[in-house]
């Protein structure tokens, strides 16, 4: 069946530091969603992206879409205290429902 | 969201147990979905409805049961609940899609920790 698998599962970086999470689908996705969790907390969306090749920013985070529609990465450019959590991918699957990847656990040191 | 609140938020529970987990929403979205977290498992679908006459089986249904009681409303059943769905369980809603290119965001409520002992 279809897998979206994500990498790294756990990542520590300095305060400052860049990171970045992949995400790999086992088919093409239509589009690709991306959620935080932040430690404690339920999942809140931050971006969907669409196009082939696709980048959109927010602020210190930049989202990409592969030219094959099959892998994403979400960087992040001198992480804060405040990026710590867990990242999560989402692709449709079926009819109108995501499978969500595994997550990417993010711990930020100060 | 306070716009999506489960009840409860914790509960501890023996083998053998039936279990109701309760989804209500404000947000006036037609589709609800239930899901559990484990570590490293990220979120896997469990039931999701698309409004109160159409219940669809996620990925990992067996062992539970759902109702849509109304639009706002969905909850999760556990009949006879066993130790290996300890999990984390949310309930998340989204409106209805523009276009089967554009699918709306998922917002889900706070969580239910559940514990079967």
């Amino acid at each position: 069946g279809q897998q979206v698998m994500q990498i790294p599962q756990y990542q520590h970086v300095q305060e400052g530091e860049d990171f970045t999470t992949y995400c790999n689908s086992s088919t093409t996705l239509s589009n690709i969603q991306w959620y935080k969790q932040r430690p404690g907390g339920h999942p809140v969306f931050l971006i969907q992206l669409v196009k082939s090749g696709e980048v959109k920013k927010q602020k210190r985070l930049t989202f990409q879409f592969g030219e094959a529609k099959k892998n994403s990465s979400l960087h992040i450019t001198a992480t804060q205290t405040t990026d710590v959590g867990t990242y999560f991918c989402a692709g449709p699957s079926g009819t109108y429902k995501y499978i969500f990847g595994t997550g990417t656990r993010l711990k930020v040191l100060a | 969201d306070a716009d999506v609140t489960q009840t409860p938020r914790n509960r501890i529970t023996k083998t053998g147990k039936r279990i109701m987990l309760e989804c209500s929403q404000t947000k006036g979205h037609d589709r609800m979905y239930w899901y559990r977290q484990d570590p490293g498992l990220g979120l896997r679908l469990i039931y999701y409805s698309f409004d109160v006459k159409d219940i669809n089986k996620g990925e990992i249904s067996d062992g539970y049961s759902v109702s849509r009681q109304a639009q706002a409303k969905f909850s999760l059943s556990l009949e006879s609940a066993i130790p290996n769905q300890t999990a984390l369980y949310f309930c998340a809603t989204s409106s209805r899609e523009h276009n089967e290119q554009f699918f709306n965001e998922q917002f889900f409520g706070p969580g239910t920790r559940l514990t079967v002992l």
